[in-house]
């Protein structure tokens, strides 16, 4: 079965530093990966996927992902921060693009000025 | 469009109370998704559609949850009785069918039994 793993719960960034947020998944075969960002009060909205093909990948708002299929892993980076970027960030895998989406637990971004 | 739209956007009833949850999706999407936030169990998918066909329930707490989807443009999730446990944000998410991780959510209902 699939599962993804967010090691930290909450990171503290100050506002202009740059940020790096942890994703493990679990998954026989390439996964599709993707992060989604959910600020306070709303619903979830996807940042980045990743399905194949170049291990680097660019999403909205300035972030970007790599894939490393030797850690098994799949983390956010973004290389300064911004105050709105204070939410809640969720890493997910998927079998195919067709299938239902499993979520890891969130990591809680706050960005202080 | 205007995006995924959920009602009510608060709910606070009483144990044992029927509470039904509705959501409208995004016209042209064919799979809607049911989830359950809270901060002991964060995300949890409980249901989701394809074609207003539940493809997945294993999600679904308990006989007191069901969700239905009788047409493309409506779904709800009901339960009867509800418990205080069930107090929880519920998010409705639709997409289409081949581009299931491009889910768009509703605003969510904020959900309290007391």
């Amino acid at each position: 079965a699939q599962s993804v793993t967010q090691p930290d719960i909450h990171i503290t960034v100050s506002e202009g530093a740059s940020l790096e947020l942890r994703c493990n998944y679990s998954y026989g075969a390439t996964p599709y990966l993707f992060w989604y960002v959910q600020s306070p009060g709303q619903g979830l909205q996807l940042l980045l996927k990743y399905f194949s093909g170049d291990t680097l990948v660019q999403g909205i708002k300035g972030f970007e992902a790599e894939f490393k299929r030797s850690q098994s892993s799949f983390n956010l980076r973004k290389p300064s921060v911004h105050w709105s970027d204070a939410a809640e960030y969720f890493c997910a895998v998927a079998k195919t693009s067709y299938d239902k989406v499993i979520f890891g637990p969130g990591t809680s971004l706050s960005v202080i000025p | 469009d205007a995006g995924v739209i959920q009602s009510p956007r608060h709910e606070v009833t009483e144990m044992g109370q029927e509470v039904t949850l509705r959501c409208k999706p995004i016209s042209g999407h064919n799979s809607l998704f049911w989830y359950r936030q809270t901060m002991m169990r964060g995300l949890e998918l409980l249901i989701y559609f394809n074609n207003n066909v539940p493809i997945d329930d294993s999600g679904m707490p308990e006989d007191r949850f069901s969700a239905k989807m009788p047409n493309a443009s409506f779904s709800t999730l009901k339960i009867q009785p509800s418990e205080p446990r069930d107090s929880a944000v519920y998010f409705c998410a639709s997409s289409l069918w081949d581009r299931t991780y491009e889910q768009y959510f509703g605003p969510g209902t904020r959900l309290t039994v007391t």
